[in-house]
């Protein structure tokens, strides 16, 4: 079965600074690996997806992140914060071309911003 | 515009009752979905459908049941058996199941009084 860990619950930039937000998978077939972003009381928008291809997938808002099948790693990053990204970030992972599934979130990691 | 209608925003719950949480989406997506999120533990998932007629259970179901006679609508009842119904409960939409983006709807915030 696949899982999703991210690591750290909570992380804390300075405006400007740049943004590494942690994720690892398990899954015993390629994954599609996802991140989204959740701003209070809201429902989730995705940022950016890998399925196939390029390894560095490039999102919105300036967010990208690369897939590293060696480290079984997703990791996102943002080469400068800005105070509108203060939110809460999940990572999830769902089986390569195979019907029936859904997506299976991570834990969440909350991101902070301060000026 | 299209896109995932989740209502009501709040909802309270007495002892012993059942209460049912609407999603309707106009995005012509064939699979839905529901998910709890508490605190801490992310988003976890209660039930899914792949079409009309057909759902399965996720990792939570118990204490909850679902229906999906149209396409566009995919209920969730919270019945008395649940015994720990305060979260957030999100609905989702997709066009197929598995590696398809998934737009959710803002969510009903549940509460017992």
């Amino acid at each position: 079965a696949q899982s999703v860990t991210q690591l750290g619950s909570h992380v804390s930039v300075s405006e400007g600074a740049l943004v590494l937000l942690r994720c690892n998978y398990s899954s015993s077939v390629p994954p599609y690996l996802f991140w989204y972003v959740q701003y209070p009381n809201q429902g989730l928008q995705l940022l950016l997806k890998y399925t196939t291809g390029a390894t560095l997938v490039k999102g919105i808002n300036g967010f990208e992140a690369e897939f590293k099948k060696s480290e079984t790693s997703f990791h996102l990053t943002k080469p400068s914060a800005h105070m509108s990204d203060a939110a809460e970030y999940f990572c999830a992972v769902s089986l390569l071309n195979q019907a029936g599934t859904a997506l299976i979130f991570g834990k969440g990691t909350t991101l902070s911003v301060s000026s | 515009d299209g896109g995932i209608t989740q209502s009501p925003k709040y909802l309270f719950r007495k002892e012993g009752q059942n209460v049912t949480l609407s999603c309707e989406q106009n995005l012509n997506h064939d699979a839905m979905y529901w998910y709890r999120q508490d605190p801490g533990q992310g988003l976890r998932l209660i039930y899914y459908s792949q079409i009309v007629n057909d759902f399965q259970k996720g990792d939570i179901a118990e204490g909850y049941s679902v229906s999906r006679e149209k396409k566009e609508s995919f209920p969730l009842t919270v019945t008395s058996a649940q015994k720990n119904p305060t979260a957030f409960y999100l609905c989702a939409s997709s066009i197929q199941g598995g590696s398809e983006k998934l737009f959710f709807g803002s969510g009903t915030q549940l509460s017992v009084l």
